[in-house]
């Protein structure tokens, strides 16, 4: 079975900073999605950013890039110049490309951004 | 695109009671799942339908549990009997048959069973 582990509960930083979120996984599927997810306060859970197994080169989006490291099963998400509207629980999550279609989550990662 | 609705935001009851949660996807989504999150953990998945089909359901989904969707558009999640252990925030997420990797999630429903 397939299982996603988040090993920091919490994390903080400076306003303006970088910090990187930690993300391992376990599969023996060579194709997947993996993602970050952000749950602000009492709100809905968005998409930051995706990554496709097959391709090596590490998503971005804007502020948020991912590190992956497919070999190592390692996922890591980089905020750089952190704003106070990134603190959320952050959620790392794998989805093989074929069959189940449902998302494996992490524990999650509680990020609080110092002003 | 109005997203992913849920109702009620809230639901407490007490234990032995029925309840019943609503899911409403973004029109055209013919994806629709129900995950279930307690506290301080991430999202655990329940059941998941393609149109009105239910094609998954999770051994967490007891048979005190059930979820329909009867048009292929919204969805209705309902435990009988509840139980403490019931307690949690019940999310629904929709997507795409041809982009089922991004899946748009609800507010959710927090249902507190005393």
């Amino acid at each position: 079975a397939q299982t996603v582990t988040q090993s920091q509960p919490e994390m903080s930083v400076q306003e303006a900073e970088t910090v990187t979120l930690s993300c391992t996984y376990d599969t023996s599927e060579s194709d997947y999605y993996l993602f970050w997810y952000k749950q602000p306060p009492s709100r809905q859970m968005i998409l930051v950013i995706r990554q496709e197994a097959y391709k090596q080169q590490n998503a971005t989006e804007n502020r948020f890039s991912v590190n992956f490291q497919k070999a190592a099963k390692s996922f890591s998400l980089k905020i750089s110049d952190s704003q106070l509207g990134d603190a959320a629980m952050y959620f790392c999550a794998y989805r093989p490309l074929q069959g189940a279609q449902k998302l494996v989550f992490g524990q999650g990662t509680r990020l609080t951004i110092n002003p | 695109d109005t997203g992913v609705s849920q109702d009620p935001r809230h639901k407490i009851t007490k234990r032995g009671q029925n309840v019943t949660f609503r899911c409403d996807p973004i029109s055209e989504h013919n994806r629709l799942y129900w995950y279930r999150q307690t506290l301080g953990q991430g999202p655990e998945f329940l059941t998941y339908f393609q149109n009105e089909a239910q094609l998954e359901k999770s051994r967490l989904l007891s048979d005190r549990f059930s979820a329909e969707r009867p048009k292929g558009s919204f969805s209705t999640l309902e435990i009988q009997r509840t139980e403490q252990g019931d307690s949690a925030m019940y999310l629904c997420a929709s997507s795409l048959v041809d982009r089922p990797y991004e899946q748009y999630f609800g507010p959710g429903t927090r249902l507190t069973v005393t």
